[in-house]
């Protein structure tokens, strides 16, 4: 069964730092991988996504992520932290022939200026 | 550019009560999906569906039911109420049926309280 792990609950960072959020899946095929991020008491929007060809994705605000199938791994970056990036990051997995996306627990992401 | 729409925003129930939430789905997408999102929890898929036939189905208690229209929009009925069911309830929707491999759109969520 499909599964996804973010092993960081929370992280503090400075603003203007850079910032890397973990996230692990396991699937046996190609996952299909997303990125969520959730302000408080707002939806889900979605950041970028992985589906096949290059490995390293871009997405919205600046934030990219890297898929490396080695390490079952979909981390997200951004090399400059603004304060308005503080919010719940949720990573997500799909499959064939389902249409439930699976979550991550989240990252909760806070930013002193 | 137009969002996923859904209705109320807040809705507040006591226990053994019904509600029901309404979902818009972007304009042209044909299939919807709800999740159920509980406090400090990650979402959870409930079900969903695609022209208007139920496409798949996750873990929805029996005392839920929703369905598809005819001009796309959805609605998810919750009957005999609990207080586990308090939750912020996501609609998403997306084109076509490739399921969680096309990318769903969410809506801001319904935050149901039931008191």
């Amino acid at each position: 069964a499909q599964s996804v792990t973010q092993p960081d609950i929370h992280i503090t960072v400075s603003e203007g730092a850079s910032l890397e959020l973990r996230c692990n899946y396991s699937y046996g095929a190609t996952p299909y991988l997303f990125w969520y991020v959730q302000s408080p008491g707002q939806g889900l929007q979605l950041l970028l996504k992985y589906f096949s060809g290059d490995t390293l994705v871009q997405g919205i605000k600046g934030f990219e992520a890297e898929f490396k199938r080695s390490q079952s791994s979909f981390n997200l970056r951004k090399p400059s932290v603004h304060w308005s990036d503080a919010a719940e990051y949720f990573c997500a997995v799909g499959a064939d022939n389902t249409d439930k996306l699976i979550f991550g627990t989240g990252t909760r992401l806070q930013v002193f200026p | 550019a137009a969002g996923v729409i859904q209705s109320p925003r807040h809705l507040i129930k006591e226990k053994r009560e019904t509600a029901t939430l309404k979902c818009y789905p972007i304009p042209r997408h044909d299939t919807v999906y709800w999740y159920q999102q509980g406090p400090g929890q990650d979402p959870q898929f409930l079900i969903s569906f695609y022209e208007k036939m139920q496409s798949d189905k996750g873990s929805i208690p029996d005392r839920f039911s929703a369905q598809q229209f005819s001009d796309y929009h959805s609605e998810l009925n919750m009957s005999s109420l609990e207080l586990g069911d308090s939750a912020l309830y996501f609609c998403a929707s997306s084109f076509g049926l490739a399921g969680s491999t096309d990318t769903q759109y969410f809506g801001p969520g319904t935050r149901l309280t039931v008191l």
